[in-house]
């Protein structure tokens, strides 16, 4: 059984400071993995989806990375900002015919403040 | 709006009660999945489209829990004789088979059983 895990479990940081949330699987035979965030109360928008072929995904201030082998996933936050504030998701799509569902960590709760 | 739609938002039900959500998905999208999340946790899935064909279902499903995706447009997930154990965000997603199956979640309908 797949079991996702996401370290720190929450993080609280100054407006500008870079910094990495930590996502590990224990099943490395994933298709994909996608990081979401997630506002209180709110549904999840999805921020980057790595391949299990790719290394790297990069959307502007976001950069993720994948070891599959290790089974796992950092997502880097540059020049931090306090509209990061949120709960981020990590999630694996099995591989063969799983249809497509997810699993996902409990998250890490970021917290940028001024 | 073209997101992934879901209705009510919040629901507030006495225990015993049936209710029922709806969700509209992406128009092209032919997945359909359905999550629950609690509190403090990452979402839990609960069961999957293809068009109109429900392929898998989660142990969490129980007797109690019914879903249905007539004609492979908008679904319907269903509780009946609800709990407070139901109290949860019950979160709608969908995708298309050959976009790499990323996954597109609606804003959620929270539900309260008192």
């Amino acid at each position: 059984k797949q079991e996702v895990t996401q370290i720190p479990a929450a993080l609280s940081v100054p407006e500008g400071e870079n910094l990495v949330l930590n996502c590990s699987f224990t099943d490395s035979a994933i298709y994909n993995l996608q990081w979401f965030r997630q506002d209180p109360g709110k549904g999840l928008t999805s921020l980057l989806l790595i391949q299990s072929s790719q290394r790297e995904q990069t959307s502007g201030r976001l950069n993720a990375s994948l070891d599959k082998s290790s089974g796992r996933s950092t997502l880097y936050i540059a020049a931090s900002q306090p509209g990061d504030s949120a709960t981020y998701l990590c999630a694996v799509r099995k591989g063969g015919t799983s249809y497509g569902k997810l699993t996902f960590g409990q998250g890490t709760i970021l917290t940028v403040h001024p | 709006d073209t997101g992934v739609s879901q209705n009510p938002r919040h629901k507030i039900t006495k225990r015993g009660q049936n209710v029922t959500f709806r969700c509209d998905p992406i128009s092209e999208h032919n997945r359909l999945y359905w999550y629950r999340q609690t509190l403090g946790q990452g979402p839990e899935f609960l069961t999957y489209f293809q068009n109109e064909a429900q392929l898998e279902k989660s142990r969490l499903l129980s007797d109690r829990f019914s879903a249905e995706r007539p004609k492979g447009s908008f679904s319907t997930l269903e509780i009946q004789r609800t709990e407070q154990g139901d109290s949860a965000m019950y979160l709608c997603a969908s995708s298309f088979r050959d976009r790499n199956n990323e996954q597109f979640f609606g804003p959620g309908t929270r539900l309260t059983v008192l």
